[in-house]
C-alpha cells in the first residue's frame, strides 16, 4: 500500500513563530487531508487538498500531487496550536477507499 | 449539531469482556469507518461501510465485529476483550468511499484492564 512520511516528528516553536511541516507519499493519491489532534485528542479536519493550494486563516496547504509531497504553513502560531498534526491519504489499488496516515508531527508553541 | 458523534467516550474494562462501542453520523453520508489510534499515536483503518454493505476489513482478528443498521449508524461490538485492545477507537463518515474527505467523531478510549 501508500506510504506516507511525515516531518519533522517533532517541533519547537515560540509563539508568533512561523512553521512548515511536509508529508512525503509514495503513489498518486485520490485524496490528501491534513488534520490537528489537540490535547484533548480530537481530530480536526483542517485541509482537504488531493492537489493545489488552500489558505484558510494562519494555516495554508499546497500539495504538489506530481511530486508527492504536501506542505502545511502555519503563521504566527499559538499556544492553542500544540498538539499532533497528521497527513492522510487515500491511494489506489489496495489504498483505494481508505485513508492511510503519516505518523504525525508533534507541535509544541511555548508562550 | 454534533456531526459525528460516539458513545462512550471513556470505557474501562476487564480483560475477557464484551464490550460495544455506538457512532452516528448526522451529515446524511454514505459511507463510515472505524479507525485505531494505538498508544504511539499511529492511526490505522479497520473497517468501512457503504450503504450498510461493508467494503474494508483490514485484517482485523474477527473478535471485532461491525454493525451498520442504517446508513448514519455503523457500531463496533468486541468480543474477549485483550490487553492489547485497549486504544482510541475513532469513527469517520464521508459522502462516498473514495476521493471525500473524511470527518471524524471525538473518540472512544477503552482500557482494557
Amino acid at each position: 500500500g501508500i506510504q506516507v512520511e511525515q516531518s519533522p516528528p517533532d517541533l519547537i516553536l515560540q509563539e508568533g513563530a512561523n512553521s512548515t511541516l511536509r508529508c512525503n507519499f509514495s503513489d498518486s493519491v485520490n485524496n490528501l487531508q491534513w488534520f490537528h489532534q489537540n490535547p484533548w485528542g480530537q481530530l480536526i479536519n483542517l485541509f482537504y487538498i488531493p492537489s493545489g493550494t488552500k489558505q484558510n486563516g494562519r494555516l495554508s496547504a499546497t500539495t504538489v500531487a506530481t511530486e508527492r509531497y504536501s506542505l502545511l504553513y502555519i503563521s504566527s502560531s499559538q499556544t492553542t496550536d500544540s498538539g499532533v498534526y497528521f497527513c492522510a491519504v487515500e491511494g489506489g489499488g489496495t489504498s483505494y477507499g481508505k485513508l492511510t496516515f503519516g505518523q504525525g508531527t508533534i507541535l509544541t508553541v511555548h508562550p | 449539531d454534533t456531526a459525528v458523534s460516539q458513545t462512550p467516550k471513556y470505557l474501562v474494562t476487564q480483560m475477557g469482556n464484551d464490550k460495544s462501542i455506538k457512532c452516528e453520523q448526522n451529515l446524511g453520508h454514505d459511507t463510515m469507518y472505524w479507525y485505531k489510534q494505538d498508544s504511539k499515536k499511529f492511526l490505522k483503518i479497520m473497517f468501512s461501510y457503504n450503504n450498510k454493505e461493508l467494503i474494508i476489513n483490514e485484517t482485523v482478528p474477527n473478535r471485532f465485529s461491525p454493525k451498520s443498521p442504517d446508513k448514519a449508524h455503523l457500531n463496533l461490538h468486541i468480543n474477549s476483550l485483550e490487553l492489547g485492545d485497549s486504544a482510541v477507537y475513532f469513527c469517520a463518515s464521508s459522502h462516498f468511499y473514495s476521493y471525500n474527505e473524511q470527518f471524524f467523531g471525538p473518540g472512544t478510549r477503552l482500557t482494557v484492564l
